[in-house]
């Protein structure tokens, strides 16, 4: 089966650091995207994993463990307008995206 | 700015309705998908074009159709509206160069149902 896990909400402090997780059931995942979604907007491409390992971009890194069937997002140096849902998807052939239902992360001063 | 349009931004309809709903992609990109959000749910699938042919569906419901045009615009088309299909439409589109493509995501229609 295909099942994506995240948790549904995270609270964090400004200026802190905060790990989203995300781990998912499935076979056949190319890949493991990370997408930001402000509330009423579009999502927002963060990054991409589909070798096992840490993606570095800015304050936002990205880890994947594909044995693990693991993902996390790392986000560094947090702002207030960090405070989004933060998507988790996998990339199943030949091109469909199964999401999470994503993790609202609330960021206070 | 994604790229990528979608309109309507706003649908306000009643129950037993048809709508339609359109999506341009990001130039160059030959790829489009549908997904629905209803509120405080995920993002579902529903089905993606591939330069005119349907390559890939989700949950999509038999009410809802979609096509790709030459000019690779899309539209999907929601008929015998229920209050349940209220929710946010969003229309991406990738290069489908490969399974690594990003997909860009339009900024929704958001339909409701009364």
């Amino acid at each position: 089966g295909q099942n994506i896990d995240q948790p549904t909400e995270m609270t964090a402090t400004e200026g802190a650091i905060v790990q989203i997780n995300c781990t998912y059931q499935t076979s056949g995942f190319n890949g493991l995207f990370w997408y930001q979604q402000h509330a009423g907007e579009a999502p927002t491409f963060l990054s991409y994993n589909v070798l096992d390992g840490l993606e570095e971009k800015g304050r936002f890194s990205s880890f994947l463990s594909r044995s693990k069937g693991y993902s996390y997002l790392l986000l560094k140096e947090l702002q207030m307008k960090d405070s989004a849902s933060y998507l988790c998807a996998g990339n199943t052939p030949p091109d469909k995206l199964i999401f999470g239902t994503g993790t609202r992360l609330q960021v206070f001063p | 700015d994604s790229g990528v349009t979608q309109t309507p931004k706003h649908l306000i309809t009643a129950t037993g309705q048809r709508v339609t709903l359109r999506c341009s992609p990001r130039s160059g990109d030959l790829s489009v998908y549908w997904y629905q959000q209803s509120l405080d749910q995920g993002l579902q699938f529903l089905i993606q074009y591939y330069n005119g042919e349907e390559r890939a569906k989700g949950n999509i419901l038999e009410r809802f159709s979609a096509q790709q045009f030459p000019d690779l615009h899309s539209e999907l088309n929601l008929s015998s509206l229920e209050l349940g299909d209220s929710a946010l439409y969003f229309c991406a589109s990738s290069s489908h160069r490969g399974p690594s493509d990003t997909q860009y995501f339009g900024p929704g229609t958001r339909l409701t149902v009364l």
